[in-house]
């Protein structure tokens, strides 16, 4: 199936550098979504993006949807060991129940912090 | 509020066994989604429920039957069991397609 092309694969950082990873396509989508796999658990939802060129901030955790509707970003400042995990982006194309209206998840970033 | 809630969360077959993985969802979502995750592999959907009373399949459904049993619960059967099933499966829900999904904690399914 169509998948995001998330980038990079993994990360392997020093303990509070900061963190950038993307997501692109080639279709637009109306709504981003960040989520945070912890090991042995299930994806958590960090931020939701509905509108392009949206910025939103969730702690250290910043999220902007692209001007184009086909990529989006993911920040992390001062990153800590609790970071680590895979973090996953997921696209939508409509926000309603319209036939054929499924999220599309990317291949996710592996984060490793080295304390 | 327990969100999304997955039983068993572990599981070992043999080949060939047939089970049943259960989800349930208290957050009166309409949508309703099984995953399976595979190193390196991502998540792939097997079978979604867009509503109550009505399933589709996802990206890889052979193998598996889903029952949407209610608003609450869709479950997820494995007929006959094969070691290429083995795997971690998500249950997840959303208030409609296509929107936010809310995952479980995921059962980790090993078939011998």
């Amino acid at each position: 199936g169509q998948q995001l092309n998330q980038s990079p694969q993994s990360m392997f950082i020093q303990e509070g550098e900061d963190v950038s990873m993307n997501c692109t396509s080639s279709s637009i989508f109306n709504t981003w979504l960040w989520y945070k796999q912890d090991p042995g658990e299930g994806p958590v939802l960090l931020i939701a993006l509905y509108k392009a060129g949206e910025l939103t901030s969730n702690g250290r955790l910043t999220a902007q949807f692209g001007i184009t509707r086909k990529d989006s970003f993911l920040n992390i400042s001062a990153s800590i060991p609790s970071d680590v995990g895979i973090y996953f982006c997921a696209g939508s194309k409509s926000i309603y129940n319209n036939a054929g209206n499924m999220l599309t998840f990317g291949g996710g970033t592996r984060l490793m912090v080295k304390p | 509020n327990a969100g999304v809630t997955q039983t068993p969360k572990f599981q070992v077959l043999k080949t060939g066994q047939s089970m049943t993985l259960q989800c349930a969802q208290d957050m009166n979502h309409n949508s309703m989604y099984w995953y399976r995750q595979d190193p390196g592999m991502g998540l792939r959907l097997i079978y979604y429920s867009a509503s109550e009373g009505t399933t589709d399949k996802g990206e890889v459904p052979n193998g598996y039957n889903v029952s949407r049993l209610n608003k609450r619960e869709f479950s997820l059967r494995l007929e006959s069991a094969a070691p290429s099933q083995t795997s971690v499966y998500f249950c997840a829900s959303s208030p409609l397609r296509g929107t936010e999904a809310f995952f479980g904690q995921g059962t980790r399914l090993t078939v011998v």
